[in-house]
């Protein structure tokens, strides 16, 4: 069974800094494009950043644009997304996402998702 | 940019068809995907490529997609379809998935 598994939410003051991780199982990571998507309370889904199965293209959203950083590690099944210089309007669930592999680029599977609150 | 179009509200009776369009520049050209997405869960997949349906996925499920209108029909709608659903394209451009606004479907 697939299961990504996002961990490391919370609550964090602005100016504050967090780091969320994704634990993936039942697939070969490896070979996955991967995804961070947020959720503002509310809102609908925004799209945060994409790195392919290497690391070797990692793309973000305008907002999150040298702020936040993507990586991952394969041989721990695991993605990360590093979020400094958080801001109230950061406060969303984020889910990590797989591409279907060699697909048109449809997310075939999503996280339960992990709440990120900014606040003072 | 591009942009997706979504209604941001539908209704429909129990056993009645939903349909939820998703309106974009010559969207016929692009494979549209859609999600399912009921209160506090994540995202799901309920069709992708325009009109395929993954396996779980009930076959009253289905996509079209022709020149600058893709569109979800949910055949003999229940209350348990009652979620918002999003359409998605692949910015090629800039690599990366478009989400539209997303559509709140009620079934009354």
């Amino acid at each position: 069974e697939v299961q990504l598994v996002e961990s490391g939410g919370g609550l964090v003051q602005p100016g504050g800094s967090l780091r969320l991780s994704c634990v993936a199982s039942g697939f070969t990571f490896s070979n996955y494009n991967m995804n961070w998507v947020r959720q503002a309370p509310g809102k609908g889904l925004e799209w945060l950043s994409y790195i392919n199965s290497r690391s070797s293209i990692i793309y973000y959203a305008e907002s999150v644009k040298g702020r936040f950083t993507f990586s991952r590690d394969n041989a721990k099944n695991s993605l990360y997304l590093q979020m400094n210089s958080l801001r109230a309007e950061d406060t969303a669930v984020y889910y990590c996402a797989s591409v279907a592999y060699d697909s048109s680029g449809y997310l075939d599977f999503w996280g339960q998702g992990t709440l990120v609150t900014v606040s003072s | 940019s591009y942009v997706l179009t979504q209604p941001p509200s539908v209704s429909e009776a129990p056993g009645q068809t939903a349909r939820i369009t998703c309106g974009g520049d010559n969207i016929g050209i692009k494979s549209v995907h859609w999600y399912q997405q009921r209160p506090g869960q994540a995202p799901v997949l309920v069709v992708h490529d325009d009109s395929v349906r993954p396996s779980e996925i009930p076959d009253r499920f289905s996509g079209s997609n022709s020149g600058n209108t893709a569109t979800l029909t949910i055949n003999r709608v229940e209350v348990g379809d009652e979620a918002d659903y999003y359409c998605q394209v692949w910015d090629s451009s800039t690599d990366h998935p478009l989400f539209g606004g997303g559509t709140k479907l009620t079934v009354l």
